[in-house]
Protein backbone atom coordinates (compact mmCIF):
# COMPACT_ATOMS: atom_id res chain seq x y z
CA UNK A 1 0.00 0.00 0.00
CA UNK A 2 0.61 3.42 0.12
CA UNK A 3 1.12 4.29 3.59
CA UNK A 4 1.12 2.24 7.17
CA UNK A 5 -2.60 1.74 7.70
CA UNK A 6 -4.59 1.03 11.34
CA UNK A 7 -8.13 -0.11 12.13
CA UNK A 8 -9.57 1.18 14.09
CA UNK A 9 -8.92 4.73 14.24
CA UNK A 10 -11.26 5.12 16.96
CA UNK A 11 -11.86 2.66 19.49
CA UNK A 12 -14.02 2.84 22.67
CA UNK A 13 -14.02 -0.08 25.06
CA UNK A 14 -15.66 -0.88 28.59
CA UNK A 15 -12.88 -1.58 31.31
CA UNK A 16 -12.69 -5.05 31.81
CA UNK A 17 -12.87 -5.86 27.48
CA UNK A 18 -10.30 -7.09 25.39
CA UNK A 19 -9.33 -5.17 22.11
CA UNK A 20 -7.47 -5.88 18.97
CA UNK A 21 -5.85 -3.41 16.79
CA UNK A 22 -4.29 -3.87 13.75
CA UNK A 23 -1.66 -2.78 11.35
CA UNK A 24 -1.16 -2.84 7.51
CA UNK A 25 2.50 -1.82 6.85
CA UNK A 26 4.00 -0.72 3.68
CA UNK A 27 4.23 -3.72 1.88
CA UNK A 28 7.65 -5.35 1.71
CA UNK A 29 8.41 -3.86 5.03
CA UNK A 30 10.41 -6.21 6.77
CA UNK A 31 10.41 -4.44 10.56
CA UNK A 32 7.00 -3.31 12.14
CA UNK A 33 6.84 -1.41 15.57
CA UNK A 34 4.01 -0.75 17.67
CA UNK A 35 4.09 2.70 20.21
CA UNK A 36 1.86 3.80 22.69
CA UNK A 37 1.55 7.65 22.40
CA UNK A 38 -0.16 9.47 25.79
CA UNK A 39 -1.34 13.03 24.92
CA UNK A 40 1.14 15.63 24.81
CA UNK A 41 4.22 13.35 24.97
CA UNK A 42 6.06 10.98 22.50
CA UNK A 43 5.64 7.81 21.23
CA UNK A 44 6.84 4.97 23.39
CA UNK A 45 8.15 1.68 22.22
CA UNK A 46 6.57 -1.28 22.86
CA UNK A 47 7.26 -3.71 20.81
CA UNK A 48 8.78 -5.03 17.34
CA UNK A 49 8.51 -7.15 14.75
CA UNK A 50 11.62 -8.36 11.91
CA UNK A 51 9.42 -10.48 9.80
CA UNK A 52 7.71 -12.79 11.83
CA UNK A 53 10.38 -12.45 14.65
CA UNK A 54 9.59 -10.42 17.53
CA UNK A 55 13.26 -9.77 18.83
CA UNK A 56 11.90 -7.22 21.87
CA UNK A 57 8.64 -6.79 23.28
CA UNK A 58 10.38 -5.16 26.59
CA UNK A 59 8.28 -2.41 25.99
CA UNK A 60 4.85 -3.95 26.68
CA UNK A 61 3.55 -2.46 30.08
CA UNK A 62 2.06 -5.62 31.20
CA UNK A 63 1.14 -9.78 30.36
CA UNK A 64 -2.38 -8.23 28.99
CA UNK A 65 -0.61 -6.85 26.56
CA UNK A 66 0.48 -9.20 23.61
CA UNK A 67 1.35 -8.86 19.33
CA UNK A 68 1.42 -11.04 16.87
CA UNK A 69 2.63 -10.88 13.05
CA UNK A 70 2.12 -14.36 11.95
CA UNK A 71 2.81 -14.02 8.29
CA UNK A 72 5.28 -11.52 8.47
CA UNK A 73 3.22 -8.64 7.53
CA UNK A 74 0.07 -7.38 8.94
CA UNK A 75 0.30 -7.41 12.59
CA UNK A 76 -2.17 -6.90 15.90
CA UNK A 77 -1.70 -5.66 18.95
CA UNK A 78 -4.20 -7.03 21.68
CA UNK A 79 -4.86 -5.73 25.35
CA UNK A 80 -6.82 -8.40 27.26
CA UNK A 81 -8.84 -7.12 30.72
CA UNK A 82 -8.68 -3.28 29.34
CA UNK A 83 -8.24 -0.72 31.80
CA UNK A 84 -8.88 2.72 32.03
CA UNK A 85 -4.82 3.61 32.05
CA UNK A 86 -4.33 2.07 28.99
CA UNK A 87 -6.97 4.74 27.53
CA UNK A 88 -4.16 6.38 24.75
CA UNK A 89 -2.92 6.52 21.26
CA UNK A 90 -1.59 3.28 19.65
CA UNK A 91 0.93 3.66 16.53
CA UNK A 92 2.34 1.17 14.41
CA UNK A 93 5.33 1.98 12.30
CA UNK A 94 7.34 0.05 9.73
CA UNK A 95 10.77 0.06 8.00
CA UNK A 96 12.43 -1.47 5.24
CA UNK A 97 14.73 -3.38 7.35
CA UNK A 98 16.11 -3.17 10.86
CA UNK A 99 17.86 0.65 11.42
CA UNK A 100 16.50 1.55 8.55
CA UNK A 101 13.86 4.43 8.50
CA UNK A 102 10.44 4.26 9.99
CA UNK A 103 7.10 5.06 8.89
CA UNK A 104 4.55 5.77 10.92
CA UNK A 105 0.83 4.90 10.67
CA UNK A 106 -2.36 7.12 11.42
CA UNK A 107 -2.69 5.50 14.79
CA UNK A 108 -5.64 4.19 16.95
CA UNK A 109 -6.90 6.12 20.20
CA UNK A 110 -8.17 3.84 22.35
CA UNK A 111 -10.15 5.10 25.24
CA UNK A 112 -11.19 2.62 28.26
CA UNK A 113 -14.03 3.89 30.12
CA UNK B 1 -7.63 16.74 15.58
CA UNK B 2 -5.75 15.86 18.68
CA UNK B 3 -3.70 18.51 20.47
CA UNK B 4 -0.53 16.57 20.52
CA UNK B 5 0.89 19.59 21.36
CA UNK B 6 -0.85 19.80 24.67
CA UNK B 7 1.71 20.82 27.69
CA UNK B 8 4.74 21.14 25.35
CA UNK B 9 7.18 23.47 25.53
CA UNK B 10 6.36 25.70 23.04
CA UNK B 11 8.55 27.62 20.25
CA UNK B 12 6.80 31.25 18.80
CA UNK B 13 8.89 32.40 15.93
CA UNK B 14 7.86 34.57 12.76
CA UNK B 15 7.23 33.67 9.08
CA UNK B 16 10.86 33.76 7.40
CA UNK B 17 12.67 33.33 10.60
CA UNK B 18 15.21 30.57 11.18
CA UNK B 19 13.94 28.59 14.21
CA UNK B 20 16.53 26.29 16.47
CA UNK B 21 15.19 23.56 18.29
CA UNK B 22 17.15 21.83 20.81
CA UNK B 23 17.09 18.28 22.42
CA UNK B 24 19.52 16.53 25.59
CA UNK B 25 19.58 13.20 24.66
CA UNK B 26 20.13 10.03 27.75
CA UNK B 27 22.31 7.57 26.52
CA UNK B 28 26.29 8.28 25.73
CA UNK B 29 25.87 4.60 24.10
CA UNK B 30 23.58 5.78 21.38
CA UNK B 31 24.37 6.20 17.97
CA UNK B 32 21.65 7.31 15.74
CA UNK B 33 19.58 9.95 16.03
CA UNK B 34 16.78 11.47 14.10
CA UNK B 35 14.33 14.49 14.02
CA UNK B 36 10.61 13.62 13.88
CA UNK B 37 7.45 16.18 13.11
CA UNK B 38 4.10 15.49 14.28
CA UNK B 39 1.02 17.42 13.16
CA UNK B 40 -1.80 17.88 14.92
CA UNK B 41 -3.66 14.29 14.04
CA UNK B 42 -1.11 12.51 12.33
CA UNK B 43 1.47 10.32 13.43
CA UNK B 44 5.31 11.59 13.69
CA UNK B 45 6.70 12.11 10.14
CA UNK B 46 10.36 11.59 9.44
CA UNK B 47 12.69 14.74 8.73
CA UNK B 48 16.26 13.97 9.19
CA UNK B 49 18.82 11.84 10.82
CA UNK B 50 22.18 11.41 12.04
CA UNK B 51 24.77 9.28 13.13
CA UNK B 52 26.84 9.48 16.12
CA UNK B 53 30.42 9.76 13.68
CA UNK B 54 29.38 12.90 12.39
CA UNK B 55 28.72 16.42 14.03
CA UNK B 56 26.19 18.04 11.26
CA UNK B 57 24.15 16.81 8.91
CA UNK B 58 21.92 18.86 5.71
CA UNK B 59 19.12 18.56 4.43
CA UNK B 60 16.82 20.81 2.44
CA UNK B 61 16.05 23.79 4.82
CA UNK B 62 17.04 21.62 7.67
CA UNK B 63 20.24 21.22 9.97
CA UNK B 64 20.80 18.89 12.33
CA UNK B 65 24.07 19.60 14.65
CA UNK B 66 25.11 16.52 17.27
CA UNK B 67 27.14 17.10 20.26
CA UNK B 68 28.53 14.23 21.60
CA UNK B 69 30.43 15.94 24.62
CA UNK B 70 27.70 17.43 26.13
CA UNK B 71 24.84 14.87 24.53
CA UNK B 72 22.99 17.32 22.61
CA UNK B 73 21.23 17.51 19.77
CA UNK B 74 19.70 20.35 17.84
CA UNK B 75 17.49 21.01 14.82
CA UNK B 76 17.89 23.85 12.58
CA UNK B 77 14.94 24.96 10.20
CA UNK B 78 16.22 28.05 7.74
CA UNK B 79 13.62 30.59 6.54
CA UNK B 80 10.59 29.09 8.85
CA UNK B 81 7.13 28.54 7.30
CA UNK B 82 3.63 28.25 9.06
CA UNK B 83 3.58 25.07 7.29
CA UNK B 84 6.15 24.31 9.92
CA UNK B 85 4.46 24.32 12.68
CA UNK B 86 4.53 21.49 14.41
CA UNK B 87 5.59 19.47 17.63
CA UNK B 88 8.98 18.41 17.07
CA UNK B 89 10.54 14.85 18.97
CA UNK B 90 14.10 14.14 19.23
CA UNK B 91 14.92 9.92 19.25
CA UNK B 92 17.73 8.34 19.54
CA UNK B 93 18.53 4.47 19.00
CA UNK B 94 21.39 2.54 21.44
CA UNK B 95 23.70 1.22 19.76
CA UNK B 96 23.89 -2.62 20.25
CA UNK B 97 21.61 -4.28 18.12
CA UNK B 98 18.35 -3.08 19.92
CA UNK B 99 15.75 -1.47 17.98
CA UNK B 100 14.14 0.83 19.88
CA UNK B 101 13.67 4.13 18.98
CA UNK B 102 13.85 6.37 22.32
CA UNK B 103 11.99 9.89 21.45
CA UNK B 104 12.69 13.03 23.63
CA UNK B 105 10.01 15.31 24.91
CA UNK B 106 8.84 17.30 22.25
CA UNK B 107 8.75 20.94 21.38
CA UNK B 108 6.28 22.73 19.79
CA UNK B 109 6.90 25.13 17.28
CA UNK B 110 4.18 28.18 16.01
CA UNK B 111 5.17 29.94 13.57
CA UNK B 112 2.94 33.38 13.13
CA UNK B 113 2.32 34.71 9.86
Amino acid sequence: GAGVSQSPRYKVTKRGQDVTLRCDPISSHATLYWYQQALGQGPEFLTYFNYEAQPDKSGLPSDRFSAERPEGSISTLTIQRTEQRDSAMYRCASSLAVSGQQYFGPGTRLTVT
Amino acid sequence: GESVGLHLPTLSVQEGDNSIINCAYSNSASDYFIWYKQESGKGPQFIIDIRSNMDKRQGQRVTVLLNKTVKHLSLQIAATQPGDSAVYFCAEILQGGSEKLVFGKGMKLTVNP
